[in-house]
């Protein structure tokens, strides 16, 4: 079974542009949790989808906005790009009932 | 709110060593326990879990235990390797109203083995 697919793997923006991330979650997870991974914070719960709705947000400014499809796939989109915002975006899957969630290769982001 | 305190790194070990790594969290209620290792380059791995309380999970030789007397899950090994040499998060997860789960992280601990 295939697992999860994030793409871009790299990207390079500059400061005030916008960026959309791409998630894939494995085949019959419905569930699909994005994170944010920097030196200086660690690992921070952005959003989590479940069926195309946002059922968990993190403490994130309003630049940091997700969507999900029916096929499960899932976007982030963040507006308005600061020099703070360069760091790994993690995208993560989770079947419903199942307590593990299973983590895709990540889109490292630099803003200049 | 709930949180996740891990020892701080780096720890450096000889092939063949003993490691442990500690983690102590703070959550009300019952929350499930993981452990996830990251290779450089690369994004989290499960390595084990564990549900409830004295629960063991294991995989690939490394072993935590669930104290919830102690609130900790700590990480062992009894023989590192060489590609053990990664960083490790602690991370524990409670089902919010509404079925959500989310991960709360500790800071990671870097594990270098020198052969």
């Amino acid at each position: 079974k295939a697992g999860v697919t994030q793409t871009p793997r790299y990207l390079i923006k500059t400061r005030g542009q916008q960026v959309t991330l791409s998630c894939s979650p494995i085949s019959g997870h419905r569930s699909v949790s994005w994170y944010q991974q920097t030196p200086g914070q660690g690992l921070q719960f952005l959003f989590e989808y479940f069926s195309e709705t946002q059922r968990n947000k993190g403490n994130f400014p309003g630049r940091f906005s997700g969507r999900q499809f029916s096929n499960s796939r899932s976007e982030m989109n963040v507006s308005t790009l600061e020099l703070g915002d360069s760091a790994l975006y993690l995208c993560a899957s989770q079947r419903e009932g199942f307590y593990e969630q299973y983590f895709g290769p990540g889109t490292r982001l630099t803003v200049t | 709110g709930d949180s996740v305190t891990q020892m701080e790194g780096p720890v450096t070990l000889s092939e063949e060593a003993f490691l442990t790594i500690n983690c102590t969290y703070t959550a009300t209620g019952y929350p499930s326990l993981f452990w996830y290792v990251q290779y450089p380059g690369e994004g989290l791995q499960l390595l084990l879990k564990a549900t409830k309380a004295d629960d063991k999970g294991s995989n690939k030789g490394f072993e935590a235990t669930y104290r919830k007397e102690t609130t900790s899950f700590h990480l062992e090994k009894g023989s590192v390797q060489v590609s053990d040499s990664a960083v490790y998060f602690c991370a524990l997860s409670r089902i919010t109203q509404g079925g959500s789960e989310k991960l709360v992280f500790g800071k990671g601990t870097k594990l270098t083995v020198n052969p």
